[in-house]
């Protein structure tokens, strides 16, 4: 099974702030790196598959890069709607594992 | 609308049985893998079990394998989770979520979870 390590656990990020989120593989999974963003309450929604392409709907300012082991996610200039869990995802080999996700709160 | 709505969920004691249904619609139900996410209370997402569209090939995590079982009618847009002997730490919100197949820019394709239902709660004590 492969391990999915999120870094920081949580992020402090003044709104306006550049965030970067981390996300590690214990093995390659190539480009089959997917980013969900979670608020309080909902359900996941898509952000970035591919490891870097955003979905239908998502802002630019959302960005995803890396492969193999290595993956981040970068929200440039962060809004008030962007304070919530971001969780990475594999999907290069079952079971597709989840990471534990990181808490981007307000600072 | 593109949706998935779970239902079915509830308190049961340990070693209970519980069946979970998601009923899909606003797209075509028999053409899409399906899976089961499930989140315990404050804490992070679970993959739980996948069925292909045809219902040909299914995956279990683990930590439900040999209890929980899934399948699908694509006749009636609908998935089900049939989950026996549950522990206390089958207790979560459960999700279905769709497997979308996403292309980049450079026409590769990408599979990602695009759709998700609201959740339905499961809580199992005694």
């Amino acid at each position: 099974e492969i391990v999915m390590t999120q870094s920081p656990a949580t992020l402090s990020v003044s709104p306006g702030e550049r965030a970067t989120l981390s996300c590690r593989a214990s093995q390659s999974v190539s480009s089959n790196l997917v980013w969900y963003q979670q608020k309080p309450g909902q359900a996941p929604r898509l952000l970035i598959y591919g490891a870097s392409t955003r979905a239908t709907g998502i802002p630019a300012r959302f960005s995803g890069s890396g492969s193999g082991t290595e993956f981040t996610l970068t929200i440039s200039s962060l809004q008030s709607e962007d304070f919530a869990v971001y969780y990475c995802q594999q999907y290069n080999s079952w079971p597709n594992t989840f990471g534990h996700g990181t808490r981007l709160e307000s600072k | 609308e593109v949706q998935l709505v779970e239902s079915g969920g509830g308190l049961v004691q340990p070693g209970g049985s519980l069946r979970l249904s998601c009923v899909a619609s606003g797209f075509t139900f028999s053409n899409y893998n399906i899976n089961w996410v499930r989140q315990a209370p404050g804490k992070g997402l679970e993959w739980v079990s996948y069925i292909s569209s045809s219902s040909s090939i299914t995956y279990y995590a683990d930590s439900v394998k040999g209890r929980f079982t899934i399948s699908r009618d694509n006749a009636k847009n609908s998935l089900y989770l049939q989950m026996n002997n549950l522990r206390d730490e089958d207790t979560a919100v459960y999700y279905c979520a769709r497997e979308g197949i996403l292309s980049d820019t450079n026409s590769y394709y990408y599979y990602a979870l695009d759709v998700w239902g609201q959740g339905t709660t499961v809580t199992v004590s005694s």
